[in-house]
């Protein structure tokens, strides 16, 4: 099945910086979402986003098919955007797998 | 904005027992609901996806028979979880869209904790 990287494993930010996550994926996909999980666990559907650019707020990501690699930019980091971002993609008809996700922490 | 809730929050049975898991939208109309699954300290795992009136599709690997969702109308989906073993024990999470399509957001319910013992 489709192998889904993303990194840093841990981030840890002072309130204000900016962040970018990666999520590498070894096949061509269909399907690339986004989702941030806040330390209590209430997930977040950030972006849908299999090609192209999006962005919302101090959020944007940037998904590059061709070489099989999404972007999540985190812009002025504050410290409601802790948790763990998780990227997940399908290629096909195959299960949606997720990849193990970036803990972010952002300190005031 | 859109509201979903779980109920219950978290549940302990016993092995060999069944649970039912509620998923409602508050205060719109689900034509989609989606059930995931999470690992202690571990990513996510999409089990199914359900469209009001029909059967659920569900992914690879996860057992139809053992997981049995109903969506039987356009706010209320549940996950039951048949004969449960201790190897079930997870945080399940549902999602709902008012459409079938990816590009419309999922707003998600604040999980189920499930302990077997």
């Amino acid at each position: 099945g489709i192998q889904v990287e993303q990194s840093p494993p841990d981030l840890i930010l002072q309130e204000g910086a900016n962040s970018t996550l990666r999520c590498n994926f070894s096949d061509s996909v269909n399907n690339l979402q986004w989702f941030h999980q806040n330390p209590w666990g209430q997930l977040i559907n950030l972006f849908y986003i299999p090609s192209g650019t999006k962005q919302n707020g101090r959020l944007s990501a940037t998904t590059v098919a061709t070489e099989r690699y999404s972007l999540l930019y985190i812009s002025s980091s504050q410290t409601t955007d802790s948790g763990v971002y998780f990227c997940a993609v399908r290629s096909g008809s195959y299960q949606l797998t997720f990849g193990k996700g970036t803990k972010l922490s952002v300190i005031p | 904005g859109a509201v979903v809730s779980q109920h219950p929050s978290w549940v302990i049975c016993k092995s060999g027992t069944s649970v039912k898991i509620e998923c409602r939208s508050l205060d719109f109309q689900a034509t989609t609901m989606f059930w995931y699954r999470q690992f202690p300290k571990q990513s996510l795992m999409l089990m199914a996806t359900s469209n009001e009136g029909s059967k659920a599709t569900y992914e690879q690997g996860v057992e139809k028979d053992k997981f049995l969702i109903n969506h039987a109308s356009l706010t209320l989906s549940t996950l039951t979880v048949t004969s449960a073993h201790p190897e079930d024990s997870s945080f399940y999470i549902c999602s709902a869209s008012e459409s079938a399509s990816l590009v419309d957001e999922q707003y998600f319910g604040p999980g189920t904790r499930l302990t077997v013992t």
